[in-house]
């Protein structure tokens, strides 16, 4: 089945504890793309990636990292959570940077307290 | 996904009626757009695209009507089940070189009354 598998679907953590989201498409899709969705405010991009080893910021970047070592998977990274970061986050992925619509994946709910 | 639907216009259909779902994108430069659809703990999911150079697509009970003059996208579905109950968002893309820059809406909650 083609999808876009994220992990974990829910995450509690502490402030300042480095946390990973992953994120994997079986499509062969070039761009992959992370959001966060918050209340009132919808889908706000942080980071994207037009290809391997090609990535970009969004809206939203500030801290936050990502790679893309494989056409694969695109990593979400959090190096030192903030309540702020408190957020449900959605990966991403589209055949190519232009002119498609995305598939989503089920999504990663991280509470940071 | 569960507060996401929070505090967004809603619309209440009953079942069996046709639903327009409304938004207005604020670039009158962007050349392509998306309907996405999402369930209450889920992701959201493609419905239907269209581009800048059309004014009207059809899907399977889904039409998505473009008017450029006053930057309006709906979305209409016809004979609405409980299943379409959902979150649905707009999203207008602006193509730059190889990359669009696309920018979501907040929602519209469907509640469809059996």
């Amino acid at each position: 089945e083609a999808q876009v598998t994220q992990n974990p679907r829910y995450l509690i953590t502490v402030t300042g504890k480095k946390l990973t989201v992953t994120c994997s498409q079986n499509m062969n899709h070039e761009y992959m793309s992370w959001y966060r969705q918050d209340p009132g405010l919808g889908l706000r991009q942080i980071y994207y990636s037009m290809n391997v080893e090609v990535t970009d910021k969004g809206d939203v970047p500030e801290g936050y990292k990502v790679s893309r070592k494989e056409k694969r998977n695109f990593p979400l990274i959090l190096e030192s959570p903030s309540p702020n970061q408190t957020s449900l986050y959605f990966c991403a992925s589209s055949l190519f940077p232009r002119g498609y619509g995305y598939t989503f994946g089920s999504g990663t709910r991280l509470t940071v307290v | 996904g569960e507060s996401v639907g929070l505090h967004l216009p809603t619309l209440s259909v009953q079942e069996g009626d046709n639903s327009i779902i409304n938004c207005a994108y604020s670039n009158s430069a962007s050349d392509y757009f998306i309907w996405y659809k999402q369930e209450s703990g889920k992701g959201p999911q493609f419905i239907i695209d269209i581009r800048s150079n059309m004014d009207k697509r059809q899907g399977q009970r889904v039409t998505v009507l473009l008017n450029k003059t006053v930057k309006h996208l709906s979305l209409q579905i016809a004979a609405t089940q409980p299943g379409d109950s959902a979150v649905y968002f707009c999203a207008e893309a602006l193509g730059s070189g190889g990359y669009q820059k696309v920018t979501f809406g907040i929602g519209t909650k469907l509640q469809v009354i059996p």
